[in-house]
């Protein structure tokens, strides 16, 4: 099977831009996490998408979004780019459930200049 | 809310040898523990999980924890270390009931010296 893919691997936007993060799950997993990995906070938790719900969501403010489509792709958002939004943006995907382990993409770079 | 406290950010070793990568969650309710590695500019690979049943878990590439409910800790063990084994551990819990997100602790960069 092939792995999580995220696109594009890196980034570089001005402050003030908006961005749109691709993230293609293994086939067959229904349930897509984002998460934000800064060297400051560590790995925080964005939001969780299951057939095309948002199931969980963490404390980002509403610059970021998502969704997921049909084919269980996802999407992330994030608006009026800031500077603190300089970030690895990993993505996760798994079969429903707590007993199954998420399986990561190699994340994209965002550089907010 | 459940917390993940990795006690050491930095743990530098001489090749071949033993490895202990400290963590300590904190949760009112039963969990589901993970340990991750992350090697440059990778995304997470899961190394070991514990869901119930024995409290020691072996995992990929020679790496074990033992899950301690008494002392709320889930600590990765490796008796040889390689250089190979050079990367960021993060250990995380989740809640074991309902669809509960991941919650990581800041990360250990394990540095394996030759």
């Amino acid at each position: 099977k092939a792995g999580v893919t995220q696109t594009p691997r890196y980034l570089i936007k001005t402050r003030g831009q908006q961005v749109t993060l691709s993230c293609s799950p293994i086939s067959g997993h229904r349930s897509v996490s984002w998460y934000q990995q800064t060297p400051g906070q560590g790995l925080q938790f964005l939001f969780e998408y299951f057939s095309e719900t948002q199931r969980n969501k963490g404390n980002f403010p509403g610059r970021f979004s998502g969704r997921q489509f049909s084919n269980s792709r996802s999407e992330m958002n994030v608006s009026t780019l800031e500077l603190g939004d300089s970030a690895l943006y990993l993505c996760a995907s798994t079969q429903t459930g707590g007993l199954y382990e998420q399986y990561f993409g190699p994340g994209t770079r965002l550089t907010v200049t | 809310a459940q917390s993940v406290t990795q006690l050491d950010s930095q743990v530098p070793v001489f090749e071949e040898a033993p490895v202990e990568l400290r963590c300590n969650y904190s949760s009112s309710v039963s969990v589901y523990l993970f340990w991750y590695v992350q090697y440059p500019n990778q995304g997470l690979q899961l190394l070991l999980k514990y869901l119930s049943g024995s409290t020691l878990v072996k995992g990929i590439n020679g790496f074990e924890a033992e899950f301690n409910k008494s002392q709320t800790s889930f600590h990765l063990r490796k008796p040889s270390v390689h250089i190979s084994d050079t990367a960021e551990y993060f250990c995380a819990v989740r809640l074991n009931s309902g669809n509960t997100p991941l919650v990581f602790g800041k990360g250990t960069r394990l540095s394996v010296i030759a």
